[in-house]
């Protein structure tokens, strides 16, 4: 099993510009997540969805949006690139077991920036 | 909100002892450790359930104080491998379900031989 891929792995991007990356999930996962991970501040959340259809706004949704019009992917959307929003993209997803425990299994990330 | 973790750093020789904790200002329903090497994604450690239920690594514990909303990773008898970054990552109680996963800035923890 492949797990959580994410595509692409590398991207440079002038201001303005759009992209979208994708998460996709072998593991019929029913939550999946996109996290921006910067120097110094750790993994914040930016967007979640538990289940097709669904998704819902974490800690820093400004300037993404996403779409999970398939159970196994999930896309995160760049309308109007920043250099803000240079960083490294992780993407998530899980299953909440019997016990109540929800653990994430993390795709390999993605390098942006913007110029 | 972010949960606060401490030590920012800290470097070990082979086979010290290691604390690092974690603490929230909000209730929370469970308390998840992952590592980081440079260059990787994050990998599960262990997670601490309210209520008592752990799930983790073989030769590393955590605890879990649900009144003080703190936890703490004991990493005994280190090895080289065990350099990263550790990150703990709280989920809170939520009438309508807990799917959030928010996680502190980290500790960079670094062995030497």
């Amino acid at each position: 099993n492949a797990g959580v891929t994410q595509t692409p792995k590398f991207r440079v991007l002038k201001t303005g510009q759009s992209m979208t990356l994708l998460c996709a999930q072998d593991m019929n996962h029913e939550y999946m997540y996109w996290y921006r991970q910067d120097p110094g501040m750790g993994l914040r959340l930016i967007h979640y969805s538990v289940g097709e259809g669904t998704t819902a706004k974490g800690e820093v949704p400004d300037g993404y949006n996403v779409s999970r019009l398939k159970k196994q992917n999930f896309l995160l959307g760049l309308e109007s690139a920043a250099p803000s929003q240079t960083s490294v993209y992780f993407c998530a997803s899980s299953y909440i077991e019997v016990t109540g425990a929800n653990v994430l299994t993390f795709g390999a990330g993605s390098r942006l920036t913007v110029l | 909100q972010q949960p606060v973790q401490s030590p920012q750093a800290v470097i070990l020789r082979e086979g010290e002892d290691a604390v690092i904790n974690c603490s929230s200002s909000k209730a929370l329903y469970s308390v998840h450790w992952y590592r980081q090497k440079h260059g990787e994604a994050p990998v599960f450690l262990m997670i601490l359930l309210k209520g008592g239920e752990q799930k983790g690594h073989e030769k590393i514990s955590a605890s879990f104080n649900e009144k003080k909303q703190q936890s703490s990773l004991y990493l005994t008898a280190s090895q080289l491998s065990y350099s990263g970054t550790y990150f703990c990552g709280t989920e809170q109680i939520s009438g309508a379900g807990s799917y959030q996963l928010t996680f502190g800035k980290g500790t960079k923890l670094s062995v030497i031989p």
